[in-house]
C-alpha cells in the first residue's frame, strides 16, 4: 500500500460541475502539497496546508490531519482545468525533507 | 532552435536541498551566462562565465555557484534552497569575453519548483 493514495485516478466531467479529488496518506507530516501539471509538463504549486482550510479563486483545498485525508475541490469547473492534480506529502520524520508523491488525479473537463 | 540546451526542463526540490542545473553551449561559444527569472518578472543575471572563470556576478548569494568546463558547458548550483529560488533559470552563450552588446543565444530554461 502506497502512503499516499489519491481518488479517483481519472476524472472526466462536463464544464461547469464541482469537482472533488482525494488524497490520504498514511505517515505523520508537517505539510500536504497539491501541484498541478499540465499536459506540456509545466509543474504548479497550488496550495500549502498543514491544517484547515484554503481557497484561491475556484480551487479549495481542505485538510483534516485527524483523520489523515485531504480534498482538493474546483468550482465551476473549466476546460482550462484539465491537467493532473498530484498530493504530496512531507514526512516530519524525514530530516532530508523528502516528498512522498501520490500516483496524481487525471482530470478532463469537457465543454 | 539557438543551439543552447539546457537540463533538465522540470524540477521539484524542498526547501534546504541543493540543486545543479547544466547548460551545453552554442558550438564556438565561450562565453555562458546565468538568468534567474521568477514568474511575471523578467530575468536577473546570476553571473557570467568565459573560459571557465567567473566574470560578472550580479546580486545573488554565494549559495548559488557555478562551473564552466573545458567544453564550455556550464553547471549552475544552488545550496540550502528557499521558496524564493522557484523560478525559471535560463543559460545564455555567446562569442566573447564579455556579452555586453554581443548576441546572446538563450536556452530554453530549467524550471525549479521548491516547495
Amino acid at each position: 500500500k502506497n502512503e499516499v493514495e489519491q481518488s479517483p485516478q481519472n476524472l472526466t466531467a462536463q464544464e461547469g460541475e464541482f469537482i472533488t479529488i482525494n488524497c490520504s496518506y498514511s505517515v505523520g507530516i508537517s505539510a500536504l502539497h497539491w501541484l498541478q501539471q499540465h499536459p506540456g509538463g509545466g509543474i504548479v504549486s497550488l496550495f500549502m496546508l498543514s491544517s484547515g482550510k484554503k481557497k484561491h479563486g475556484r480551487l479549495i483545498a481542505t485538510i483534516n490531519i485527524q483523520e489523515k485525508h485531504s480534498s482538493l475541490h474546483i468550482t465551476a469547473s473549466h476546460p482550462r482545468d484539465s491537467a493532473v492534480y498530484i498530493c504530496a506529502v512531507r514526512s516530519f520524520m524525514d530530516s532530508n525533507y523528502q516528498l512522498i508523491w501520490g500516483a496524481g488525479t487525471k482530470l478532463i473537463i469537457k465543454p | 532552435e539557438t543551439g543552447v540546451t539546457q537540463s533538465p526542463t522540470h524540477l521539484i526540490k524542498t526547501r534546504g536541498q541543493q540543486v545543479t542545473l547544466r547548460c551545453s553551449s552554442q558550438s564556438g561559444h565561450n562565453t555562458v551566462s546565468w538568468y534567474q527569472q521568477a514568474l511575471g518578472q523578467g530575468p536577473q543575471f546570476i553571473f557570467q562565465y568565459y573560459r571557465e572563470e567567473e566574470n560578472g556576478r550580479g546580486n545573488f548569494p554565494p549559495r548559488f555557484s557555478g562551473l564552466q568546463f573545458p567544453n564550455y558547458s556550464s553547471e549552475l548550483n544552488v545550496n540550502a534552497l528557499e521558496l524564493d529560488d522557484s523560478a525559471l533559470y535560463l543559460c545564455a552563450s555567446s562569442r566573447g569575453g564579455t556579452a555586453k552588446g554581443k548576441t546572446q543565444y538563450f536556452g530554453p530554461g530549467t524550471r525549479l519548483l521548491v516547495l
